[in-house]
């Protein structure tokens, strides 16, 4: 399987909460990382958490973290319709390691 | 200034043609990174380079070269380049190696 996987669709009203799910394999990352790509632009930095912490909160944005698990989830709250993106789950490990990324979950708003 | 810039942000380019891509970084960051976002697969890091060295280099092909010649710059050459190597190319930069990184636009590049 994959390093890290998510979910290629999630479609929420507007006005829910949306919760994307991350699993992935390498227990020795560091930091994890969300992004988010609107078309036709690069990757935008939402938030990241470090290993040894299992919850961050940022206004809207919270970031669970189930290290036993290996799974990690991003819940928007009040998704408005300029949330509609696609999320990517990424891991590092330091050093000269690159990010993993994950395939992108595309967040579809309905009205 | 936005903090990572990229140009061109789109190309297209002949398989016989030599082009480059530029990156620039307005974060004082010494780590920067180049990144390839194709449809079908996630994205791949390509090449890594700290304070101006090169310290990864993911088996990518010679046909795309780097240059960093400075912390605040990094080129992509590009040389006889295949169809299947049309793609975003993303370039990041972080304060230090293997810290949060901050992307660019991305250049879409198109080969024919």
């Amino acid at each position: 399987g994959e390093d890290v996987e998510q979910s290629l669709f999630l479609s929420v009203r507007e006005g829910d909460s949306s919760v994307i799910n991350c699993t992935y394999t390498d227990s020795s990352s560091t930091y994890l990382y969300w992004y988010k790509q609107e078309p036709g632009a690069g990757l935008q930095l939402l938030t990241y958490i470090f290993s040894n912490m299992d919850m961050k909160q940022d206004q809207r944005l919270t970031v669970l973290l189930n290290k036993k698990d290996k799974h990690l989830s991003l819940r928007i709250a009040d998704t408005q319709t300029g949330d509609s993106a696609i999320y990517f789950c990424a891991r590092v490990r330091g050093g000269a390691d690159g990010l993993t990324f994950g395939k992108g979950t595309h967040l579809i708003i309905q009205p | 200034e936005t903090g990572v810039t990229q140009t061109p942000r789109h190309l297209v380019m002949g398989m016989t043609n030599k082009k480059s891509l530029k990156c620039e970084q307005h974060l004082g960051h010494n780590a920067m990174y180049w990144y390839k976002q194709s449809a079908k697969k996630p994205l791949e890091l390509m090449f890594v380079y700290s304070l101006e060295e090169r310290v990864e280099n993911n088996s990518v092909p010679s046909r795309f070269s780097p240059e960093c010649p400075n912390s605040s710059h990094l080129f992509l050459h590009l040389h006889t380049l295949q169809p299947e190597d049309s793609a975003l190319y993303l370039c990041a930069s972080s304060q230090e190696l293997g810290g949060t990184q901050y992307f660019g636009p991305g250049t879409r590049l198109l080969v024919l």
